[in-house]
């Protein structure tokens, strides 16, 4: 068990520029969230899948931000079109549906947006 | 929907002393409650939940937090506070979402201060 682990951890990219991040979860763990998390501020939910299925979307969720868990396993977020305010922490989560569903969570990665 | 106040965005305390952080909610529904540590450059992590039954809930670390609905608080204590300790901590709360699982709605954190 390695954990989640998230690439890349630093993004740093020019306002307009497109960006994904991707996200692997704990092997065998079936739901998987993403979080931003902006400085002095807790982390707010994105959107969560169960296997590939997209669940749930935050409003928070702009159609500038596209999420995508195609077999179930690792996700991808993509950003087109970025702005300065899209600067944050990306979070992703993943945990594993039974009695406890406790989300282990990433390192994060840090998108800064000139 | 759900909403978390945490009081105080710093708390310092002397090593050995104890440590309380303060954490009011607001629910429409039985709130899930959560309490989190954030160290520095790593992913958060889970001290403990609440969910059903017993309202002293004791988690990882020495960490408990009590339920108190009539005084919608979830507050953290450890009796003793260790440097270690020393890192963010986020309260949240939750109502069960699409699928069964829960979302986390979290508070702004407290940044927990140990001096030696």
């Amino acid at each position: 068990d390695t954990g989640v682990s998230q690439d890349p951890r630093h993004k740093i990219t020019k306002r307009g520029q497109n960006v994904t991040f991707r996200c692997d979860p704990i092997s065998e763990h079936n739901r998987l969230y993403w979080y931003r998390q902006t400085l002095g501020q807790g982390p707010e939910f994105l959107t969560y899948f169960q296997n590939e299925a997209q669940l749930e979307k935050s409003r928070l969720l702009s159609d500038r931000f596209s999420a995508e868990r195609p077999k179930g396993s690792f996700s991808t977020l993509e950003i087109q079109r970025t702005e300065q305010g899209d600067s944050a922490m990306y979070l992703c989560a993943s945990s594993l549906e039974g009695l406890t569903d406790t989300q282990y969570f990433g390192p994060g990665t840090r998108l800064t947006v000139l | 929907a759900q909403s978390v106040t945490q009081l105080g965005s710093h708390v310092s305390v002397s090593e050995g002393a104890l440590v309380l952080l303060r954490c009011n909610y607001s629910s429409s529904v039985p709130p899930y409650l959560f309490w989190y540590v954030q160290y520095p450059n790593q992913g958060l992590q889970l001290l403990l939940k609440y969910t059903t039954g017993a309202t002293l809930v004791k988690g990882i670390n020495g960490f408990e937090a009590e339920f108190k609905k009539s005084e919608t608080s979830f507050h953290l204590t450890k009796p003793s506070a260790h440097m270690s300790d020393a890192a963010e901590y986020f309260c949240a709360v939750s109502a069960i979402a699409s699928g069964g699982s829960y979302i986390p709605t979290f508070g702004r954190g407290t940044s927990l201060i140990v001096h030696p």
